[in-house]
């Protein structure tokens, strides 16, 4: 049992470059969440997605999107990279409403 | 939406002392209120939780409050030990609202041996 999966760990990008950030969960649940960590702001909530097929934007969608094709993943993208996005990016996954949240290993993403 | 504020930003205590991690919400709708507990590096785990139904709950050596009227809630931790070294997070959660968690900007926790 793996839980939450992130993929990849670390990653550079150049300003203007595109990527996307794999979150993969193994324990069946419906809600998952990305957020973003930045020193003194604790966890933003960039978007989340309450069943397959739906996502929704949390405080801080600007310059991001996300796709929830299989209930299993959670896709994060960013099409044109700026260095305001340099960040650590958590994925995380809970059961139903107001259970624990089980978060990813963290993806660093440094933008120059 | 729901405003978490936490304190203190930082917080050192002497190894056996205990700690106190304070947060207040603004959402009086906010049913659900966990610690996580994050080690330098890693991905945050919870430590404990509290519904607001429940006015306290304790884990061994933590503890959890919380004054619904206030709309605060509190983590104490009891005779620490180095290992408790991290940053912890409060969050508030409602569950009408797309499930959605508001973190607390979080608690830089140092026991010193």
């Amino acid at each position: 049992n793996a839980g939450v999966t992130q993929t990849p760990k670390f990653r550079v990008l150049k300003t203007g470059q595109s990527m996307t950030l794999l979150c993969a969960q193994d324990m069946n649940h419906e809600y998952m969440y990305w957020y973003r960590q930045d020193p003194g702001m604790g966890l933003r909530l960039i978007h989340y997605s309450v069943g397959e097929g739906t996502t929704a934007k949390g405080e801080v969608p600007d310059g991001y999107n996300v796709s929830r094709l299989k209930k299993q993943n959670f896709l994060l993208g960013l099409e044109s990279a700026a260095p305001s996005q340099t960040s650590v990016y958590f994925c995380a996954s809970t059961r139903t409403g107001g259970t624990e949240a089980f978060f990813g290993q963290g993806t660093r993403l440094t933008v120059v | 939406g729901e405003n978490v504020e936490q304190h203190p930003s930082t917080l050192s205590v002497q190894e056996g002392d205990s700690a106190v991690i304070k947060c207040t919400y603004s959402d009086s709708a906010s049913n659900y209120f966990p610690w996580y507990k994050q080690e330098l590096g890693k991905r945050p785990q919870l430590i404990i939780d509290i519904r607001s139904n429940v006015g306290e709950k304790k884990d061994q050596r933590i503890a959890v409050t919380l004054n619904k009227t206030a709309k605060h809630f509190s983590l104490h931790i009891t005779e620490t030990q180095p290992e408790d070294s991290a940053v912890y997070f409060c969050a508030a959660h409602r569950s009408n609202t797309g499930n959605q968690f508001y973190f607390g900007t979080g608690t830089s926790l140092t026991v010193i041996p």
